[in-house]
């Protein structure tokens, strides 16, 4: 069964913690991404990563970290200097063709802070 | 990637059509017009896509205008369970070396029964 997969479904963080979110894909696509949804808002782009050992800061990368050291994982890390983490967040992954671009979601993690 | 415009929220009673429009007024020649979906708590998911032909699959159907300057995305007999934020997005084809892919605030549909 081929897919995102992001775990955990939900997390908490403390004040001054960092966390991180699970992101793995059995896609075999080069391309993934995370997002982060606030309520009633659009997707707004955290950070994407073209190939492995490659990433580039999306409009929101600050509080935020990643690191892409294997092609089927993406994890995403919370930092403490984020001082507005609540959120829902998603991980992708893409496939492009000549004609066609589809972008695959995780069910998502909503990040909650204790 | 040219940008979209949608309402912010469409209702639709059950077993009619639904049609949610999309303006793309600086879509330029090489670029798709895609749709995506996102129920509740879910991650989006791909419905649809086209260039300048109108489109049809198993999930709606995709009506370009001849000068492409909008789209109506339209589910034929809407259940209750096609409620969610629709998302349309304007995709150049720059040889997939476009990787940054964003997302507006869509339009919720909400199919009453």
């Amino acid at each position: 069964d081929g897919g995102i997969t992001q775990s955990p479904k939900y997390l908490f963080r403390k004040e001054g913690q960092n966390v991180t979110l699970s992101c793995e894909q059995n896609l075999n696509h080069d391309a993934m991404y995370w997002y982060r949804q606030d309520p009633g808002q659009g997707l707004r782009l955290i950070y994407y990563s073209q190939i492995v050992n490659d990433f580039q800061k999306g409009d929101i990368a600050e509080g935020y970290s990643v690191s892409r050291e294997k092609k089927e994982s993406f994890p995403l890390t919370v930092t403490s200097a984020q001082k507005n983490p609540t959120a829902f967040y998603l991980c992708a992954s893409r496939v492009w063709t000549a004609d066609n671009e589809k972008l695959f979601f995780g069910s998502g993690t909503q990040l909650s802070v204790l | 990637d040219a940008k979209t415009t949608q309402p912010p929220s469409m209702d639709c009673a059950e077993g009619r059509a639904a049609n949610l429009p999309c303006n793309h007024s600086t879509i330029s020649g090489n670029e798709y017009v895609y749709w995506y979906r996102q129920i509740h708590s879910q991650g989006p998911q791909y419905i649809i896509h086209g260039l300048k032909n109108n489109e049809t699959n198993e999930m709606a159907s995709l009506i370009i205008t001849e000068d492409r300057k909008s789209s109506t995305l339209i589910l034929p007999h809407a259940t209750l369970r096609d409620t969610a934020v629709y998302y349309c997005i304007v995709r150049g084809n720059s040889g997939g070396s476009n990787y940054k892919l964003t997302f507006g605030k869509g339009t919720l549909l909400t199919v009453n029964p």
